[in-house]
């Protein structure tokens, strides 16, 4: 069963524009969401967080917002730049007591100069 | 400040060898996960340490994997027997029970299973 999804596999942005990138999770018992880019042969870097009882956290370009009733979260980058075409990934923990990060399969983005 | 330190980087073996890897975390961090990445696929979680206790081991982790964490420092994971399908990028991650919800990664191992 598939907790944490990611439906788009890619999305194309022109630079400059804004990037959307959506999460959907199916478990009420997620406590911090996360993103993360990852780049070919690397491992993900940390890019943004936030708590299951905020609905908004932004640092610099980026923004995540969280809809509990919807079980939906998504990754806001305004501007978007070429710098920023990698691979997203939706990530949750699970706070019933295991403290388990389950990942989604990620977003391609690429940013078109 | 030195990140999470995964080696080898890429390891080539033949089907049914023995393969480990290594995982030294951020030194204050006290929990360590290992993930596996396959193509197209997000990291999927194998195994997750609090000090030297492992808390939780996922299903699809077989017989022929196992991973230690002696001393609550540096982790190990060693696969027996190798098939192609263990094929895949492995990842360690590590945190800081307490200190906030970060998992820091490291740069991973690619493993290919001839």
């Amino acid at each position: 069963d598939q907790q944490v999804k990611q439906n788009s596999p890619s999305l194309s942005v022109q630079e400059g524009r804004i990037s959307i990138l959506n999460c959907d999770y199916t478990n009420s018992m997620f406590d911090y969401f996360l993103w993360y880019k990852k780049y070919p042969a690397e491992g993900p870097t940390f890019l943004i967080s936030i708590s299951s009882i905020k609905d908004k956290n932004e640092d610099g370009r980026f923004t995540v917002f969280l809809n509990k009733s919807a079980k939906h979260l998504s990754l806001h980058i305004v501007p978007s730049q070429p710098g920023d075409s990698a691979v997203y990934f939706c990530a949750a923990r699970d706070g019933s007591g295991t403290y388990k990060y389950i990942f989604g399969t990620g977003t391609r983005l690429k940013v078109l100069a | 400040d030195t990140g999470v330190s995964q080696n080898p980087r890429h390891k080539i073996t033949k089907r049914g060898q023995n393969v480990t890897f290594r995982c030294d975390p951020i030194s204050e961090h006290n929990r360590l996960y290992w993930y596996r990445q396959t193509l197209g696929q997000g990291p999927e979680f194998l195994t997750y340490f609090q000090n030297e206790a492992q808390l939780e081991k996922s299903r699809l982790l077989s017989d022929r994997f196992s991973a230690e964490r002696p001393k609550g420092s540096f982790s190990t994971l060693e696969i027996q027997r190798t098939e192609q399908g263990d094929s895949a990028m492995y990842l360690c991650a590590s945190s800081f029970a307490g200190g906030g919800e970060k998992l820091f990664f490291g740069s991973g191992t690619q493993l290919s299973v001839l």
